[in-house]
């Protein structure tokens, strides 16, 4: 089965510590994978993206994911979090050779610490 | 469980037609989305409901667009007359609610990929 997985519900940071959000997926093919940030009481909104070239996705707001291959990972990374990321965030892959199937994780709750 | 189903998975069509395009959420869930994702704009919040009841459709672009969900178990919506600009993918996707460990979740169907020509 194709899908994406969020394996934690829940992260917690401390303010100015670097953190990782974890996304692995199952999808065959090239995949193109998305990250999404929502805040409270709002949609959902366009992070980042990877369809080739470079591993390592610069995207907004000082966030970054690299894409592994061989784990089928693709971790949403910050050096150093602001309380103000906290929010909740998705993953999704998008499968182009099977019609442009979207499939989204369950999301992670991000929550930094002051 | 199925998860969020939507339907058509593909919709081609041309301007000026009406286009319907369907959700039915996962079982037991009280919030229901309404998104629409495109290459130039990413992903867009069109309207959502709470217990059946449009909460906010400030996302909705304009008067051709409408959405409802007349019972817990399904939602539409509604382009009439549609146009090219309207050609994107719309995602449907619901949420558990209160009561729930994780109240935030939503939980998306496969999108629906409209093209107007």
């Amino acid at each position: 089965a194709q899908s994406v997985a969020q394996p934690e519900d829940q992260v917690n940071v401390a303010e100015g510590n670097p953190l990782t959000v974890k996304c692995t997926y199952s999808v065959s093919g090239n995949p193109y994978l998305f990250w999404y940030v929502q805040y409270p009481n709002r949609g959902l909104q366009f992070l980042l993206k990877y369809i080739t070239g470079d591993n390592l996705v610069k995207g907004s707001y000082g966030f970054e994911a690299e894409f592994n291959k061989s784990q089928t990972s693709f971790h949403l990374k910050k050096p150093s979090a602001l309380v103000s990321d906290s929010a909740l965030y998705f993953c999704a892959v998008r499968n182009v050779e099977t019609g442009n199937q979207f499939y989204f994780g369950t999301g992670t709750s991000l929550t930094v610490i002051p | 469980d199925a998860g969020v189903i939507q339907s058509p998975r593909h919709e081609v069509t041309e301007m000026g037609q009406e286009v319907t395009l369907r959700c039915k959420p996962i079982s037991g869930h009280n919030s229901l989305f309404w998104y629409r994702q495109t290459m130039m704009r990413g992903l867009e919040l069109l309207i959502y409901f709470n217990n059946n009841v449009p909460i906010d459709d400030s996302g909705m672009p304009e008067d051709r667009f409408s959405a409802k969900m007349p019972n817990a178990s399904f939602s539409t919506l509604k382009i009439q007359p549609s146009e090219p600009r309207d050609s994107a993918v719309y995602f449907c996707a619901s949420r558990p609610g209160q009561g729930s460990v994780r109240t935030d979740t939503q939980y998306f169907g496969p999108g629906t990929r409209l093209t107007v020509l």
